[in-house]
C-alpha cells in the first residue's frame, strides 16, 4: 500500500543551491500535482500534469520546473533555490478528469532554505 | 472561480465533547466538497466528499458533514471528540484550471485542538 511516497523527506539548501524533488505513485494515476503548504495559507498549487510528457503551470509556479517522463513519476525542481521557497511540498495524484475524484497525498517534503 | 472559506482558525474541544468545523463556499455550479485531515508532519487523508448524491454525508473516524445549498455551507461535525482527532482539517473544492483540468482548492484550514 505505497500510494504516493515522496523523496526527500527532509532537506535544507543553502541559497542559489538546486535540488530536485521526486514523487512516485503506484495507482496507475494520470493526473499528478505538486503544491507548497506555509502556514495560514492552505495548500497552494506550483505545477501539474495530466499525462506523461505533459505539464502545466498552477498558481505559483515561478522559480519551479517539473517533468513528467514516466506516469508514475513527477519531478519538482528548483534551479536556484531562494530563502522564500522554504516550505513543505505535497505530491498529490488523482485518477483523472472526474471532478468528484480525491486526490492522495504523499507526506511531503520539508525543505529549508538558508 | 471556485473558493471556499474556513470560518475559525482554531477550535478547542475537550474530549467527549462535539466537534463543529465551519466551512463556507463560493461556486458558480454545483460543487463537489471535500474535508481532509492532516496530522502532524503527514499527508492530507480524505476524510469524506460531497458529489451530489446525498447532502448528508458521512466519512471515516466518526465525522460527517452537511451541504446546505441555502446557506452555502459544509460543515465537519463529530459528536464526541477524541484525543486522536487533534489535527488540521482543510474544506477544500473541487474547481477546474483554464485549460479544464480539475484543480482543488483549499481553505486555509482549522487547527482542532482536544484537551482532556
Amino acid at each position: 500500500n505505497a500510494g504516493v511516497t515522496q523523496t526527500p523527506k527532509f532537506r535544507v539548501l543553502k541559497t542559489g543551491q538546486s535540488m530536485t524533488l521526486l514523487c512516485a505513485q503506484d495507482m496507475n494515476h494520470e493526473y499528478m500535482y505538486w503544491y507548497r503548504q506555509d502556514p495560514g495559507m492552505g495548500l497552494r498549487l506550483i505545477h501539474y500534469s495530466v499525462g506523461e510528457g505533459t505539464t502545466a503551470k498552477g498558481e505559483v509556479p515561478d522559480g519551479y520546473n517539473v517533468s513528467r517522463l514516466k506516469k508514475q513519476n513527477f519531478l519538482l525542481g528548483l534551479e536556484s533555490a531562494a530563502p522564500s521557497q522554504t516550505s513543505v511540498y505535497f505530491c498529490a495524484s488523482t485518477i483523472g478528469i472526474i471532478s468528484n475524484q480525491p486526490q492522495h497525498f504523499g507526506d511531503g517534503t520539508r525543505l529549508s532554505i538558508l | 472561480a471556485q473558493s471556499v472559506t474556513q470560518l475559525d482558525s482554531h477550535v478547542s474541544v475537550s474530549e467527549g465533547t462535539p466537534v463543529l468545523l465551519r466551512c463556507n463556499y463560493s461556486s458558480s455550479y454545483s460543487p463537489s466538497l471535500f474535508w481532509y485531515v492532516q496530522h502532524p508532519n503527514k499527508g492530507l487523508q480524505l476524510l469524506l466528499k460531497y458529489t451530489s448524491a446525498a447532502t448528508l454525508v458521512k466519512g471515516i473516524n466518526g465525522f460527517e458533514a452537511e451541504f446546505k445549498k441555502s446557506e452555502t455551507s459544509f460543515h465537519l461535525t463529530k459528536p464526541s471528540a477524541h484525543m486522536s482527532d487533534a489535527a488540521e482539517y482543510f474544506c477544500v473544492v473541487s474547481d477546474f484550471t483554464n485549460t479544464g483540468f480539475q484543480k482543488l482548492v483549499f481553505g486555509t484550514g482549522t487547527r482542532l485542538l482536544v484537551s482532556p
